[in-house]
């Protein structure tokens, strides 16, 4: 199975750059995978590493390093609207599990 | 239009009473899921599924059941042994169970009261 670790919460300010870590433990990995939601909403796909490296897509990029169980989802110039909620989910390779971490709730203020 | 679909998006029910959740994609994907979130939390797996006629627990299966009969439809059985089935359900699929860069979507959900 899987542990992920994220932090529980960020606040940042508007245009500011926000970085939320997380860390994984897997017995065989096949894709990192970041998220957001929204309250009361579904989560939205964001980025996907399966890969070492950064994967940039506009304000949003994901990097990882498999060595160390570690990824990274940097959010800049950040908004209002990118209040939400961010989940990294990890997918075993044997089975393709697709497990969540338990998120970090992001605060942007004005 | 193609997604995912499941209904209905809230729904009532009485205490040790069975409920089922519905769920269904004409993606033509092969892997489905099906998750539980409590308010502030993350998703817990509760089932999964990568073929028709085949699906595996995940890490809360107790209280609840499944089915895959078709690609495209994976019902979610909540029995009356669930303890605490008050929660947002959500269902997801993707393409197929190990292609690449191949991310989960995720249906709008079904918020679940039991009263």
């Amino acid at each position: 199975g899987q542990n992920i670790d994220q932090p529980t919460e960020m606040t940042a300010t508007e245009g500011a750059i926000v970085q939320i870590n997380c860390t994984y433990q897997t017995s065989g990995f096949n894709g990192l995978f970041w998220y957001q939601q929204h309250a009361g909403e579904a989560p939205t796909f964001l980025s996907y590493n399966v890969l070492d490296g950064l994967e940039e897509k506009g304000r949003f990029s994901s990097f990882l390093s498999r060595s160390k169980g570690y990824s990274y989802l940097l959010l800049k110039e950040l908004q209002m609207k990118d209040s939400a909620s961010y989940l990294c989910a990890v997918r075993d390779r044997g089975d393709y599990k697709l497990s969540f971490g338990a998120g970090t709730t992001v605060t942007v203020r004005a | 239009d193609g997604g995912i679909t499941q209904s209905p998006k809230y729904l009532f029910r009485k205490e040790g009473q069975n409920v089922t959740l519905s769920c269904e994609q004409n993606l033509n994907h092969d892997a489905m899921y099906w998750y539980r979130q409590d308010p502030g939390q993350g998703l817990r797996l509760i089932y999964y599924s990568q073929i028709v006629n085949d699906f595996q627990k995940g890490d809360i299966a107790e209280g609840y059941s499944v089915s895959r009969e078709k690609k495209e439809s994976f019902p979610l059985t909540v029995t009356s042994a669930q303890k605490n089935p008050t929660a947002f359900y959500l269902c997801a699929s993707s393409i197929d169970a190990g292609g690449a860069n191949t991310e989960a979507f995720f249906g709008q959900g079904t918020r679940l009261t039991v009263v």
